[in-house]
C-alpha cells in the first residue's frame, strides 16, 4: 500500500493563494491517477480535483474550477494543488489520494488550509 | 446537479447487522457508477473499504460487504463491532473524471 504525505497548508487571507504538495512513496506513482479531496470542519468529504497518470487530463467540480489547478511531477513522485482566489468556504483539511478502479485507494493524513483575515 | 444521499445516522447493536445505502437523485445507482465506500473516525483520514461495488480493499474484514440493492448502492456490516462506530461515506463515479460523495452516515454501535 502506498504512502502519501501532504504539506503546504496554513493560514491564508481571503483572495490569497497557496500550493499544497503530496509526496508519494511505496507504489509506482506514474501508473496511477491522483486526486485531492477536502473536508470542511464538521462536514463531509468533497472531491476537489483529479489528474490522470501522465498529467494529460485534469478534472474539477464547479466549486473550484478556474481557481484551483492540479498538477504532478512524476520525476519527483509529487502531486500538487495550486489554489488561487481563496474563499472562507475553502477552509478544510485537504487529502491527497491515489485512484484505482474509479475509487480512492491510499490516502494521506491531510493538510489543513484556513482562509481567514 | 448531482446529489448523492445517505442516511444521516444509523444505530446497530454489537453483533448485529446493518445496511447503509447510497442513493442518486438523477436515477438508479448501477455498477457503472463503480460505487465505493469509505470509513472515517474523528480526526483520522478516510479508509477505503469497498470499491467497484463489492470488492473489499486490502485488509478489510469480510464482515464488510458491498452490493446494489434495488436502485441504490449498499454497504452491509455483519456482526458489528464497537470499533465499527465511525462515519461512512459512499462515492459514485459520474463519468468524465467526476466523482461525487454522499453526505455520510454516522454509525453508532450500542
Amino acid at each position: 500500500e502506498g504512502q502519501l504525505v501532504e504539506s503546504g497548508g496554513g493560514l491564508v487571507q481571503p483572495g490569497g493563494s497557496l500550493r499544497l504538495s503530496c509526496a508519494a512513496s511505496g507504489f509506482t506513482f506514474n501508473k496511477f491517477a491522483m486526486s485531492w479531496v477536502r473536508q470542511a470542519p464538521g462536514k463531509g468529504l468533497e472531491w476537489v480535483s483529479s489528474i490522470i497518470n501522465n498529467g494529460g487530463s485534469t478534472y474539477y467540480p464547479d466549486s473550484v474550477k478556474g481557481r484551483f489547478t492540479i498538477s504532478r511531477d512524476n520525476s519527483k513522485n509529487t502531486l500538487y494543488l495550486h489554489m488561487n482566489s481563496l474563499r472562507a468556504e475553502d477552509t478544510a483539511v485537504y487529502y491527497c489520494a491515489s485512484r484505482h478502479n474509479y475509487a480512492y485507494d491510499s490516502w494521506g493524513q491531510g493538510s489543513l488550509v484556513t482562509v481567514s483575515s | 446537479q448531482t446529489v448523492v444521499t445517505q442516511e444521516p445516522s444509523f444505530s446497530v447493536s454489537p453483533g448485529g447487522t446493518v445496511t447503509l445505502t447510497c442513493d442518486l437523485n438523477s436515477g438508479s445507482v448501477s455498477t457503472s457508477h463503480y460505487p465505493s465506500w469509505y470509513q472515517q473516525t474523528p480526526g483520522q483520514a478516510p479508509r477505503t473499504l469497498i470499491y467497484s461495488t463489492n470488492t473489499r480493499s486490502s485488509g478489510v474484514p469480510d464482515r464488510f460487504s458491498g452490493s446494489i440493492l434495488g436502485n441504490k448502492a449498499a454497504l452491509t456490516i455483519t456482526g458489528a463491532q464497537a470499533d465499527d462506530e465511525s462515519d461512512y461515506y459512499c462515492a459514485l463515479y459520474m463519468g468524465s473524471g467526476i466523482s461525487v460523495f454522499g453526505g455520510g452516515t454516522r454509525l453508532t454501535v450500542l
